[in-house]
């Protein structure tokens, strides 16, 4: 069974920090695997999304990577804004057909401090 | 990508009611997802509902507990009966799109139940 795991589960930075966030996974059996954003009581974004045969992507100030082979992505966000304060999650798709059905990580709770 | 709305955005219910929520899709999709996200916790799929079947329950999910109807190819409701405070979560519904190199999925803004 797929498990995924984000750390830190929250962070504080000060406004203009360049940070990471990780994400791992159990089973490198993935198809793709997705960044979110969600704002307090609100539904997910999708912030960037990395094919199995990708290594990363990049969208303005986010740049996500993969390394499936050790079952890691990690998402950086540069020049950190108040407005980035949301919590953070990443999901994974299995391979295979007719397998569609998103593990997500519990998210990072991020703080941007001004 | 497609643009998702949620009726309603939150709702305040008591124990044992029902509530429907409706989920809207700005384009057909074949694919639409209800998912349950409890305080604290991460997203966790409820049910796959494709227009034209009857929809697929995950482990630990119920028909009666969590009916689902898909009328067309654009919209979709999930109604969460004989509620209970536990039942307190955000249903978020989603769509997959094919893109150009995958498939992604897109998720609505929720809908915000509380159950007193």
């Amino acid at each position: 069974k797929q498990e995924v795991t984000q750390i830190p589960a929250a962070l504080s930075v000060p406004e203009g920090e360049n940070l990471v966030l990780n994400c791992s996974f159990t089973d490198s059996a993935i198809y793709n695997l997705q960044w979110f954003r969600q704002d307090p009581g609100k539904g997910l974004t999708s912030l960037l999304l990395i094919q199995s045969s990708q290594r990363e992507q990049t969208s303005g100030r986010l740049n996500a990577s993969l390394d499936k082979s050790s079952g890691r992505s990690t998402l950086y966000i540069a020049a950190s804004q108040p407005g980035d304060s949301a919590t953070y999650l990443c999901a994974v798709r299995p391979r295979g057909a007719g397998s569609y059905q998103l593990t997500f990580g519990k998210g990072t709770k991020l703080s941007v401090i001004p | 990508s497609a643009v998702i709305s949620q009726k309603p955005s939150r709702d305040i219910c008591q124990r044992g009611t029902s509530l429907t929520i409706q989920c809207q899709v700005d384009s057909q999709v074949t694919m639409m997802f209800w998912y349950r996200q409890q305080p604290g916790q991460s997203l966790t799929l409820i049910a796959t509902a494709n227009q034209g079947s009857e929809a697929t329950y995950e482990s630990g999910f119920v028909i009666d507990k969590f009916p689902i109807s898909r009328p067309n190819l654009t919209f979709s409701t999930l109604t969460v009966s004989n509620m209970s405070p536990e039942d307190s979560s955000i249903y978020l519904c989603s769509v997959e799109e094919r893109g150009d190199l995958s498939y992604e999925q897109y998720f609505g803004p929720g809908t915000r139940l509380t159950v007193t």
